[in-house]
C-alpha cells in the first residue's frame, strides 16, 4: 500500500470549511484515494473517493492534484458533528483498507 | 445507503467465556468482510478478511484459533472470541464490501468487548 502523510490535528471554526491534506507521493497509477471518518465510539464513516478527477457529493468534495501526489478534503461548511478523525486512504480498488493515524479534526463553537 | 449491523454494540463477560458478535449486511450482498479491532487512542487495526463460503485469511500476529471468523452467506459474518481475557478488551468493528466491486467498503458501529 502506497503510504499517506497527513497532519496529528487541525481546528477549524464553526460555519468555515475544513480543508484537510493528505499527501501519498508514492501513488501508483491503480490506485484511489479513500477518505473516512470516524467519530468518537462508531466505526468508521465512508466520505468520498477518487482516482485522478476531483470529485463531489452531499459530505464533501475532494481534491486531487494533478500528479496525484496529494489532496485535499473540503468539508465546505464544518459544524460540530463534523469533529471526528479523518483518514485518507490509498489503495487498489478492491483492495483492502488499512488504517493510518489520520488527522484529528476539532471544530471549534 | 448501504448499512453494516454489527450486534450486541457492547458486552461484558467473565473470564474464560467465549463471545460471538455478527456482523450483517442490511441491504447489499457483501462477498468480503473485514474484522478490525481498536484499542483506546489507536487507529484500527484490520485483523482478518474473510470471503463467503470461504476460509479467513488472518493479517500477521493474529491468532486464528483465538478469533474464530465464519462467513456462511452474503449477508452475515461473525467473529468468536475464544476464551476471552482481559488483554482482548478492546472495540471490534465489522466491515461489508459489495459484491460489485466499484462501490465502497462499509463499516459496522462496532462492538465494545469487556472482560472481566
Amino acid at each position: 500500500d502506497a503510504k499517506t502523510t497527513q497532519p496529528t490535528s487541525m481546528d477549524c471554526a464553526e460555519g468555515r470549511a475544513a480543508n484537510l491534506p493528505c499527501n501519498h507521493s508514492t501513488i501508483s497509477g491503480n490506485e484511489y484515494v479513500y477518505w473516512y471518518r470516524q467519530i468518537h465510539s462508531q466505526g468508521p464513516q465512508y466520505i468520498i473517493h477518487g482516482l485522478k478527477n476531483n470529485e463531489t457529493n452531499e459530505m464533501a468534495s475532494l481534491i486531487i492534484t494533478e500528479d496525484r501526489k496529494s489532496s485535499t478534503l473540503i468539508l465546505p461548511h464544518a459544524t460540530l458533528r463534523d469533529t471526528a478523525v479523518y483518514y485518507c486512504i490509498v489503495r487498489p480498488r478492491d483492495d483492502k483498507i488499512i488504517f493510518g493515524k489520520g488527522t484529528r479534526l476539532h471544530i471549534l463553537p | 445507503g448501504a448499512v453494516v449491523s454489527q450486534h450486541p454494540s457492547w458486552v461484558i463477560c467473565k473470564s474464560g467465556t467465549s463471545v460471538k458478535i455478527e456482523c450483517r449486511s442490511l441491504d447489499f450482498q457483501a462477498t468480503t468482510m473485514f474484522w478490525y479491532r481498536q484499542f483506546p487512542k489507536q487507529s484500527l487495526m484490520l485483523m482478518a478478511t474473510s470471503n463467503e463460503g470461504s476460509k479467513a485469511t488472518y493479517e500477521q500476529g493474529v491468532e486464528k484459533d483465538k478469533f474464530l471468523i465464519n462467513h456462511a452467506s452474503l449477508t452475515l459474518s461473525t467473529l468468536t472470541v475464544t476464551s476471552a481475557h482481559p488483554e482482548d478488551s478492546s472495540f471490534y468493528i465489522c466491515s461489508a464490501r459489495e459484491a460489485y466491486r466499484d462501490q465502497p467498503q462499509h463499516f459496522g458501529d462496532g462492538t465494545r468487548l469487556s472482560i472481566l
